[in-house]
């Protein structure tokens, strides 16, 4: 599985766009790439994924690079909600549909 | 439809001692996976089902045992514990479809003292 790489922490202000980075830069063809949270110690909740395009949903954007080496969620508005430790990954079908956690991002939403 | 469940929620283990977790899925997924994570830490895969029947090993499989003998459950077992097993325990399913996100249960709290 491709390693990914992301900020240990960044804060974000409430009600503005957060902006996670992730570096992926030996991902596959087939490999497709996932967003995962995790507030406090629940189980991960899954947020977005993608191949090549950017996608979008009620929760996130993923921009994905046209080489396809980094990518970046985007939380149009940031609430207190979204404090929550994001986990980047790339996952390969090929080998068992893996999803192989790094460390992730912590993320603090402030007032 | 109750998604991903885990039994127990929390458990204390003396050294030595075993014990069983158990996962079970009520959406028919193919894929089953058991997690381990420790304070501070990422989730740790340590082992996974791709079907009824099937188990193979993950990132850190020593001191565990798995078994699906059902394609709704998938158990982890723990023969021996020890400190070191001392973690949160998360199992995850999804379908074979590659596509697919990942449903994750609410985890298992165990303390081997």
């Amino acid at each position: 599985d491709a390693k990914t790489t992301q900020p240990t922490s960044m804060d974000c202000a409430e009600g503005r766009a957060a902006n996670l980075p992730c570096n992926h830069s030996t991902i596959s063809g087939n490999e497709y790439v996932y967003w995962y949270r995790q507030i406090h110690s629940q189980g991960p909740q899954y947020i977005i994924h993608g191949l090549k395009n950017n996608e979008t949903n009620e929760m996130a954007s993923l921009i994905i690079t046209e080489d396809r080496k980094s990518s970046t969620l985007i939380l149009p508005h940031a609430t207190l909600r979204d404090t929550a430790v994001y986990y980047c990954i790339v996952r390969n079908r090929a080998a068992g549909n893996k999803l192989t956690f790094g460390g992730g991002t912590r993320v603090l939403v402030k007032p | 439809n109750a998604g991903v469940t885990q039994t127990p929620k929390f458990r204390v283990l003396k050294t030595g001692q075993s014990m069983t977790l158990l996962c079970a899925q009520d959406m028919n997924h193919e894929y089953m996976y058991w997690y381990r994570q420790d304070p501070g830490m990422g989730l740790r895969l340590i082992h996974y089902s791709v079907g009824e029947g099937t188990t193979a090993k993950g990132e850190v499989p020593d001191g565990y045992n798995v078994s699906r003998l059902k394609k709704q459950n998938f158990l982890l077992g723990l023969e021996s514990a020890a400190p070191s097993q001392t973690s949160v325990y998360f199992c995850a399913t999804q379908t074979d479809t590659g596509q697919d996100r990942g449903y994750f249960g609410p985890g298992t709290r165990l303390l081997v003292l």
